[in-house]
């Protein structure tokens, strides 16, 4: 059973561009989570999807920033318009359903460096 | 607002010492606390998971306390090796619905030969 994954691991984008970051949760899951790790600093929650729907975005920065997660593929982060300050590595993670849906497994993240 | 620290933000240690690391939170209404490890450019492990009902978790060398009144958990390693150098992440989780884990900042953990 694969863990969580994540793709690309590195990526690099110009001011101005678009990044999509993506997710693929452990098989079975239904639950995905994004964090975001600024440089020197502990992990922020950004958004809880469930499929096809977003659960908790309250984490999320109001402008520029999209989370999905369809019904089929992965789940997409995707930051519009980049600035420097997007550079920070973004985590998602993953559970199940029902009793065990609070254990998260975390993907290697997506390094992010805008130049 | 629930607010995670670790302290210290960073701790060396010479093999063979017993490590101790702290982490504090202000509302004492979480569902769980996780330990996690993070090894440099990598993602999160699992270390121990410990309910709120619950006062410790072991594994190995590892031993995870938790004072849910007093806002604190306490996660020991023993006898520490040259591996056992990364960051260690605690984070909790709010009883209240949703599923959000709140982190601290970690501490940065260097076990020298």
């Amino acid at each position: 059973n694969a863990g969580v994954m994540q793709n690309p691991r590195h990526l690099v984008r110009r001011r101005g561009q678009e990044a999509r970051l993506r997710c693929s949760p452990m098989k079975g899951h239904s639950h995905v989570y994004w964090y975001r790790q600024l440089p020197e600093e502990g992990l922020k929650f950004m958004v809880y999807l469930q499929k096809e729907n977003i659960i908790d975005e309250s984490g999320m920065p109001k402008e520029r920033f999209s989370a999905e997660f369809p019904k089929e593929g992965p789940s997409i982060l995707r930051i519009q318009q980049v600035v420097r300050g997007d550079s920070a590595a973004y985590f998602c993670a993953s559970s199940p359903s029902g009793v065990r849906t609070y254990e998260q497994y975390f993907g290697p993240g997506t390094r992010l460096t805008v130049t | 607002k629930q607010e995670v620290t670790q302290i210290p933000a960073a701790l060396s240690v010479p093999e063979g010492e017993n490590l101790v690391l702290n982490c504090s939170f202000t509302d004492s209404a979480i569902y769980n606390l996780q330990w996690f490890r993070q090894d440099p450019g990598k993602g999160l492990t699992s270390l121990l998971l410990i309910q709120s009902s619950q006062r410790e978790q072991t594994s190995g060398r590892l031993n995870a306390s938790l004072d849910k009144s007093s806002g604190r958990s306490t996660l020991y390693i023993a006898a520490s090796q040259p591996g056992d150098s990364a960051t260690y992440l605690c984070a909790v989780r709010p009883q209240a619905a949703g599923n959000k884990l709140t982190f601290g900042g970690g501490t940065r953990v260097l076990v020298k030969p």
